[in-house]
């Protein structure tokens, strides 16, 4: 079955420090990958996509992230965080036959001053 | 602007009133579809749709129902709410990639 783990529920990184949030998936071929950035009390923003090529892929508000097919991840990446980056991240895996978004459980990103 | 817009955006309602949360995008997209999202669980789909008058379930329909008579709109509809509907729900447009409304917060006692 296709699934999506965060195994961070919460994680807290300082000001101007690097940030990796990770994302596992399950998926029978090569998925389609998301991130999500959810804002409080805001809709979910996509930061960046993979659909194929290139394996690191750049996103908006200088995250990146990077598809692993042999460890089956997607984690995302910033080097160096913003208090303003203080939000909920959602990874997704797109169903290919339905479009269907299958996402992870969320990991809320805390940044101290 | 490009943007999928959601009425309304918070709604108290009691069990067992009907009520139709409306989605709208200016996009032009074909694929529509509704999420709920719950604590812990991220989100999930309830509905999508292909096109104009093709609809299917998701992963958790009961207790709702869609349709699609125009592109643009796609209404969601809980004809006999319950509490365990109480939740947050997005609508989004676009199918490989999908952009999504402010949200509807909407609480059922």
């Amino acid at each position: 079955a296709q699934s999506v783990t965060q195994p961070d529920i919460h994680i807290t990184v300082s000001e101007g420090a690097s940030l990796e949030l990770r994302c596992n998936y399950s998926y029978g071929a090569t998925p389609y990958l998301f991130w999500y950035v959810q804002s409080p009390g805001q809709g979910l923003q996509l930061l960046l996509k993979y659909f194929s090529g290139d394996t690191l892929v750049q996103g908006i508000k200088g995250f990146e992230a990077e598809f692993k097919r042999s460890q089956s991840s997607f984690n995302l990446r910033k080097p160096s965080v913003h208090w303003s980056d203080a939000a909920e991240y959602f990874c997704a895996v797109g169903d290919k036959n339905t479009g269907k978004l299958i996402f992870g459980q969320g990991t809320t990103l805390q940044v101290k001053p | 602007e490009a943007q999928v817009t959601q009425n309304p955006r918070y709604l108290i309602t009691v069990t067992g009133k009907k009520l139709t949360v409306t989605c709208s995008q200016n996009m032009n997209h074909e694929y529509m579809s509704w999420y709920r999202q719950d604590p812990g669980l991220g989100l999930r789909q309830i509905y999508y749709s292909m096109n104009v008058e093709v609809t299917d379930k998701g992963d958790v329909p009961e207790g709702y129902k869609v349709s699609r008579k125009e592109k643009r709109n796609f209404p969601l509809i809980l004809e006999s709410p319950s509490p365990n509907q109480t939740s947050l729900y997005f609508c989004a447009a676009g199918r490989y990639e999908q952009y999504f409304g402010p949200g509807t917060r909407l609480t059922v006692t």
